[in-house]
Parts: C-alpha cells; structure tokens; sequence
C-alpha cells in the first residue's frame, strides 16, 4: 500500500495561494492521486483527482511530476472557509481502498 | 459530483442495544462501498468494504460480528453496531465509489454515534 506523508499543519491568510505537497514513494503504477478537504464533524469532500501532470477544476490545481512519487495541491486566493484538514490519498489498484493519513490541517487567518 | 447520504446524521443510544446505518447513493450506482471510523482529532480508519450481494471484507482488527454490514443493492449499504458499548461512540462515515469514474470515491455526511 502506498504511504502518504504530508505535513501536519500550515497557516495561511486570507488571499494568499496555498500549496500543500504530498509525497507518496511508493505509488503504483495505476493509482491515482486524490485530494478531500474535510470540515469538523462532517464527510470528505472530493476536492480533485490526477494521475500525472497537471489538472485544474474551479477549486485547485493539482501538480504530479513526471515520477509520481509526490504531488501538490495548490489553493488559489485562500479564503476563511478554507480552514479544514486536506488528505491526500492514493489510489490502491484493483482494490479500490483509500488509506487515509494523518491530512494537512489547514488554518487561514484574516 | 455523486452524492451520497447517510441516515441517520446522528444517534445516542443505551449500552447494549443495535444501531443501524444506512448509506445511499442518490445518484449513481455503485458496486463497491466503504465503512470508515474517526474518533476526534484522528484520520478517518477503514473500518470494511461492502460488496454488493457478497460479503463485505474487514480490515484487521474490526469485529465482523460487532459490525455488520449488509449491501443489497447497488444504492443501499447498511452497516449495524450489535450491542454497542462506549468505546464504540465515533463518528461513522460511508463512502461510495462511482463506477462510472475511475477511482473517485464520494463520501457521505457522516453519522455520530454516542452510547451511554
């Protein structure tokens, strides 16, 4: 099973681009990388997905270099309801379990 | 994206009694579900897969008599504390994966469960 390792906590204001790295060594070859942002007491929320390269939706942006073994998310512009904990997971192939760890807890400041 | 519900979003509960979870998928189908716990402060711990119409897989250390899980059909999985005690008072999330994209899981509210 792939690892993840990211850092435990960062801070950030209002405004600012964020960028959280996550490394993952031990990726195979068919995962993929996927982002959740969680707010206390509720669900994951699926934040964005990639496999190599970059990908954009209207949140993030996702950056994977070419050997795959860590990937950034990027925040653009954070705002207060930014704060939360973000997971980087990877995918397990054919087995479809992803292992959460510890997540980026994310504090944004006025 | 898919949307997925749980019911209920909260419940307390006597020592020694059952509680029910349900977990939906409102608006997809999906084959394979799963069952996540997390205490306060802590990551979220896969507790089982659930497999539509076969047994659902534990990971190592979950009681599969303790917490039961019954997926019937493609939007439904159900997952049952038996004889709950305190230690089992968690936050209890499912999360669904859509078939029809690879490898994006979407993961329900979560449900709260206290036992006194």
């Amino acid at each position: 099973l792939a690892k993840t390792t990211q850092p435990i906590s960062m801070d950030s204001y209002e405004g600012q681009e964020v960028n959280i790295t996550c490394s993952h060594n031990n990726i195979a070859t068919n995962d993929y990388i996927t982002w959740y942002q969680q707010f206390p007491s509720q669900g994951p929320r699926f934040i964005i997905q990639g496999y190599k390269t970059k990908v954009t939706n209207e949140v993030a942006s996702l950056f994977i270099p070419a050997d795959r073994k860590s990937s950034t998310l990027s925040l653009p512009r954070v705002s207060l309801s930014d704060t939360a904990v973000y997971y980087c997971l990877v995918g397990v192939a054919n087995t479809d379990k992803l292992i959460f760890g510890t997540g980026t807890r994310l504090q944004v400041f006025p | 994206g898919a949307v997925v519900s749980q019911h209920p979003s909260w419940v307390i509960c006597k020592s020694g009694t059952s509680v029910k979870i349900e977990c939906r998928s409102l608006d997809f189908q999906a084959t394979t579900m799963f069952w996540y716990r997390q205490f306060p402060k802590q990551s979220l711990m896969l507790m089982a897969t659930s497999n539509e119409g076969s047994k659902a897989t534990y990971e190592q250390g979950v009681e599969k008599d303790k917490f039961l899980i019954n997926h019937a059909s493609l939007t439904l999985s159900t997952l049952t504390v038996t004889s709950a005690h305190p230690e089992d008072s968690s936050f209890y999330i499912c999360s669904a994966r859509d078939s029809g994209l690879q490898e994006t899981q979407y993961f329900g509210p979560g449900t709260r469960l206290l036992v006194l």
